[in-house]
């Protein structure tokens, strides 16, 4: 069965650009989750998707910051304009999500290591 | 929202020791996963245990929710076990996964 991917691997940019990261979850998975982990530091959530709605983006920072999941399935989380402070591995996970589950487990994809400059 | 503590934050260790890495949260959980994360920075999953115990191979865990921590066994430690290991934890049916610091483990040949 296929992991979590994502893409790129690597990104280097300069402070006030913009920056797209992607992600494919695993198949069937209906929750999507984007972390931000800064260096030293545990993976921090960014945003919950429940198939293609928002169930928590409390920690986004949406003046710079944006995500979405249009069909349910893939999601995009970028950045724009970025700071040096934004500089961090973005990971992305799934997990089967249903509420009727109470016990799911998340699987998380190699992350997006970003460098702002 | 809920606290993980995870100790000790370092471990160095000559292969073949045991060892054991603990995770204290703050509130009641039922989902609850150990994670070791490889130099690559890939989060590899271990163990998804919001109680009781399991074992695979030289790893093994065991929560104990009514008393709010979790402990991850390590026997035999080898090089490749070298790496962070993250405790994350979750209440309800939307699972959110939250991070503890996580116990960055050195294993010296």
């Amino acid at each position: 069965e296929a992991g979590v991917a994502q893409s790129p691997r690597y990104k280097i940019i300069e402070k006030r650009q913009s920056v797209a990261f992607w992600c494919n979850p695993i198949s069937g998975h209906a929750t999507l989750y984007w972390y931000q982990q800064i260096l030293g530091q545990g993976p921090k959530l960014l945003i919950q998707f429940q198939n293609n709605g928002v169930v928590d983006d409390s920690q986004l920072p949406k003046d710079r910051f944006s995500a979405e999941r249009l069909k349910g399935v893939d999601s995009t989380l970028k950045i724009q304009p970025a700071k040096l402070e934004d500089s961090a591995v973005y990971l992305c996970a799934s997990s089967l999500g249903y509420r009727r589950v109470m016990n799911t487990e998340a699987f998380f994809g190699q992350g997006t290591r970003l460098t702002v400059v | 929202g809920i606290q993980v503590e995870q100790s000790p934050p370092d471990l160095i260790l000559q292969e073949g020791a045991n060892s054991t890495l603990r995770c204290n949260f703050s509130d009641s959980v039922n989902n609850l996963q150990w994670f070791h994360q490889n130099p690559w920075g890939q989060l590899i999953n271990l163990f998804y245990i919001p109680s009781g115990t399991k074992q695979n191979g030289r790893l093994s865990a065991t929560t104990v929710a009514t008393e709010r921590y979790s402990l991850l066994y390590i026997s035999s430690s080898q090089t490749t076990d070298s790496g962070v290991y993250f405790c994350a934890v979750g209440l309800g049916g939307s699972y959110i996964p939250t991070f503890g610091r996580g116990t960055s483990l050195i294993v010296h040949p």
